[in-house]
């Protein structure tokens, strides 16, 4: 099935960097993937759709110029939490589908740790 | 109120059947679907069903639908320690793009 590989697992870094996270479909093409974020105990928010070749699309409330989208080729993705601070520290999940499933397949997720 | 509606918690012992609900509004999903998420790990799709479908069972898992009711459940029979994990349920139309529950989590006992 498809598989989309997600890195890294795990990030601690220090209030004030930036963080760069990817999210790569591994055997099929990707035109779109999502970008989530999942609180403790909590659902996941949709935070934006990364469109391959043009602007990603966020969601209400969800700060552009705090968490960039790069799409820059059918299987890859990249989110970057610029100028982190503690409350970004959160769960980020990526998501794809393979034109072939009914479904979205997830990546294995990223623990974002801002100290 | 919340698109897509599931209770937050559900513990059963090992051997027996667990069965998680959801209820979900929108008149015009296509697509409803199971995931399943371990702890520190993504989604990890279990099962899906067309709207157009009563019922679906794979192995342990059996889905049922009832649109007129907007009610899905999932039956995981013959529940082991390994089963305990958030569910999540969710719909789609036709772009595929989930809307997903809160996730009930299912705890396990021995």
């Amino acid at each position: 099935g498809a598989v989309v590989s997600q890195h890294p697992s795990r990030v601690i870094c220090k209030s004030g960097t930036s963080v760069k996270i990817e999210c790569r479909s591994l055997d099929f093409q990707a035109t779109t993937m999502f970008w989530y974020r999942q609180f403790p105990k909590q659902s996941l928010m949709l935070m934006a759709t990364s469109n391959e070749g043009s602007k990603a699309t966020y969601e209400q409330g969800v700060e552009k110029d705090k968490f960039l989208i790069n799409h820059a080729s059918l299987t890859l993705s990249t989110l970057t939490v610029t100028s982190a601070h503690p409350e970004d520290s959160s769960f980020y999940i990526c998501s794809a589908r393979d034109p072939g499933d009914y479904g979205y397949t997830f990546g294995s997720g990223t623990r974002l740790t801002v100290v | 109120g919340e698109d897509v509606e599931q209770s937050l918690f559900l513990s059963v012992r090992e051997g027996d059947s667990s069965v998680i609900n959801c209820t979900y509004t929108d008149s015009s999903s296509t697509y409803l679907y199971w995931y399943k998420q371990e702890p520190g790990a993504g989604l990890q799709l279990l099962t899906y069903i067309f709207s157009n479908m009563d019922m679906k069972q794979d192995q342990r898992l059996t889905v049922l639908l009832n649109k007129k009711d907007k009610h899905l459940s999932l039956r995981i029979a013959d529940t082991q320690t390994g089963d305990s994990a958030i569910y999540f349920c969710a719909e789609s139309g036709g772009s595929y793009i989930p809307t997903f529950g809160r996730g009930t989590s299912l705890i396990v006992h021995p």
